[in-house]
Order: C-alpha cells, then sequence, then structure tokens
C-alpha cells in the first residue's frame, strides 16, 4: 500500500523559506514513470497546485508561484521536496504532497494527510 | 479567480440526484480529461473520477463523469447524507501548462 506523508516546520516567519518533505512509502518515487505533485489549500479555500517533480529531477511549476518554488528529489531516500521562499500570510495553507493514479493522468488519488503551514512573525 | 469554474452550492434532498457542473475553455476541459475529488472537512480530497469519467475503484457507481465541449459534469444519484462534501474538478491546462482546479462546490443534501 502505498502512503506520503508529509513533515516540516508548522509555522515559518514571513519572508523565510517554507520548507516541506513527502515521505513516500510502498513504492519506489523512481518506479512508473509518475510525477510527484505538490498541492496547497489556504483556509477556507479551493485547492491550487503547486507543482509537480518527475524522478529524474524534471520539474513542472505554477507560473504564480515559479519565481519562489524549488522542487527536488532525492530517490535514495524515497522523498521529494518543496521549497518555496519570501514566504508571506498569503502562502497559509495546508500543504499536500499527492502522485496521480497513471503516469500523465495528472488526477491524483495518492494523497498524503496534509501540512497546515502558517505564516506569522 | 479559477480558470475553471464551479457554482460554489448545490443542495439536494436524499434519494434524490444533483449534477456539478465545471466550465472551462479550449486549452483545458475542451481537450484534455478531467477529474473530480471529494472532500470532507479537515481530510485530503479523495480522487472519484479520472479520464473524465472513469470511476476509482471502490466509488460507487452513484457518481459519474461526462463533459461536453468545455463543460464537465459530475452526476451523483440516490443521495445520500454522507455525500455532503465540497466537490473539485481539476484538469490539464495545455497554454498554461498547469494543473488547474475548480473553486469548488460544497454539495448540501437536505
Amino acid at each position: 500500500q502505498v502512503q506520503l506523508q508529509e513533515s516540516g516546520p508548522g509555522l515559518v516567519k514571513p519572508s523565510d523559506t517554507l520548507s516541506l518533505t513527502c515521505t513516500v512509502s510502498g513504492a519506489s518515487v523512481s518506479s512508473g514513470d509518475f510525477y510527484w505533485s505538490w498541492i496547497r489549500q489556504a483556509p477556507g479555500k479551493g485547492l491550487e497546485w503547486i507543482g509537480n517533480v518527475y524522478y529524474r529531477g524534471t520539474t513542472i511549476y505554477n507560473a504564480s508561484l515559479k519565481s519562489r518554488l524549488n522542487i527536488l528529489i532525492d530517490t535514495s531516500k524515497n522523498q521529494f521536496f518543496l521549497r518555496l521562499n519570501s514566504v508571506t500570510a498569503a502562502d497559509t495553507a495546508v500543504y499536500f504532497c499527492a502522485r496521480e493514479i497513471e503516469s500523465g493522468a495528472l488526477a491524483f488519488n495518492l494523497w498524503g494527510r496534509g501540512a497546515p503551514v502558517t505564516v506569522s512573525s | 479567480q479559477s480558470v475553471l469554474t464551479q457554482p460554489p452550492s448545490v443542495s439536494a434532498a436524499p434519494g434524490q440526484k444533483v449534477t456539478i457542473t465545471c466550465s472551462g475553455g479550449s486549452s483545458n476541459i475542451g481537450n484534455n480529461h478531467v477529474a473530480w475529488y471529494q472532500q470532507l472537512p479537515g481530510t485530503a480530497p479523495r480522487l472519484l473520477i479520472y479520464d473524465t469519467k472513469e470511476r476509482l475503484s471502490g466509488v460507487p457507481d452513484r457518481f459519474s463523469g461526462s463533459k461536453s465541449g468545455t463543460s464537465a459534469t459530475l452526476a451523483i444519484t440516490g443521495l445520500q447524507i454522507g455525500d455532503e462534501a465540497d466537490y473539485y474538478c481539476g484538469t490539464w491546462d495545455t497554454r498554461l501548462s498547469e494543473v488547474m482546479f475548480g473553486g469548488g462546490t460544497r454539495l448540501t443534501v437536505l
């Protein structure tokens, strides 16, 4: 059974870097040709796709976040990472890591439980 | 404001049918598959439908997806109290090269 688990600080100061890790168990991030994604949800708001990473390291980013965003993958640790710098209160959200149901489908059937992140001084 | 437009809320009585629409354009729904998600409060979204009309294993056949032109529809028949949730559509936008989600629709089962 494939599981995803987000981890990282729940509180980040304005202008700092938000860093989250998604640990994958039950499957290898380098098998199956999947894209691994980050998605967030601000309080009371809808879903926002942040971006994804392929096991070879190629990425696709949400254009509105691209200048502040870095998504990385470590196949040896079976993890992928979100780095969002220069954060503001608008980045306060629950951050989910997710995997698509089949290669290239970009429909997400596997989700972590979500990591709530608050940006505040 | 999302590229994909959903009604903020829909409601119907138990046992009835409800439809949730997701309107987009030629660069997203018009030329790509659509997915539908159900989100209960405090939980991660759950994929219901992918490839526009394929039901995920374990999803009741009361849920069905369809598409016409640049709009997609999620239909739920035989409504149950447990179907009360937020529903989101999602698809790839070829012009923006991004995954897009609709703004979400809150379903109330009266």
